[in-house]
């Protein structure tokens, strides 16, 4: 069965980092390009960014609203892909999805952002 | 910034046939993707490229594309299609991608 995990939400202040994980299984993940999709409490969903396979060096994209001051990484020999927050802003409080953006999706993990 | 629209919300009773549309503000337009969610879960795949549909999606599910917008279409409606429904996109680089607003399907 396929399987995307997230862990690492939580709460953090104003201006404080995090660091989400999604381990995968079930998929050729070093084949995939990760993405990472949030929804804030009643909200859509919002695209944060991907990062693609090796077979594409790797590249990565952010939504204008994230850029400079998210990262996402991945490592294939973990089949894991990471979303590093940093300068986090109350209006980052979401529930935080990695996808491959077709059939999979993770549980989503939460992140509040609040002092 | 790339966008796509849809109707905040859709009602229909069952049996009926519910349409959802989303616009894109320019050409060209990239593949189109449609999700399902339901409360508390995670969006679901319902079409993908427009028209295609994941094995295991119920074939009164399909999508069309016309111009620079996009239809789901949900024949026969039935009590457990109420859901929000997420259309998605990217720009003409294919870089960025874009959801819709979303659109709530209510079936009455």
């Amino acid at each position: 069965d396929v399987q995307l995990v997230e862990s690492g939400g939580g709460l953090v202040q104003p201006g404080g980092s995090l660091k989400l994980s999604c381990v995968a299984s079930g998929f050729t993940f070093s084949d995939s390009a990760m993405h990472w999709v949030r929804q804030a409490s009643g909200k859509g969903l919002e695209w944060v960014g991907r990062i693609r396979g090796k077979a594409n060096s790797y590249a990565t994209a952010y939504a204008a609203s994230v850029k400079g001051r998210f990262t996402i990484s991945r490592d294939d020999s973990k089949n894991t892909a990471y979303l590093q927050m940093n300068s986090l802003k109350t209006d980052d409080t979401a529930v935080y999805y990695c996808t491959t953006l077709l059939d999979y999706w993770g549980q989503g993990a939460l992140v509040t952002v609040s002092s | 910034s790339y966008e796509l629209t849809q109707p905040p919300s859709v009602s229909v009773s069952p049996g009926q046939t519910a349409r959802i549309t989303c616009s894109a503000d320019a050409l060209p337009k990239e593949y189109a993707y449609w999700y399902q969610q339901k409360p508390g879960q995670a969006p679901v795949l319902m079409i993908y490229k427009d028209i295609e549909r994941p094995s295991g999606i119920p074939e009164r599910f399909s999508g069309s594309t016309s111009g620079t917008t996009v239809t789901l279409t949900i024949s026969g409606v039935q009590a457990e299609d109420e859901a929000d429904y997420y259309c998605q996109s990217a720009d003409s680089s294919g870089t960025y991608r874009v959801f819709g607003g979303g659109t709530k399907l209510t079936v009455l």
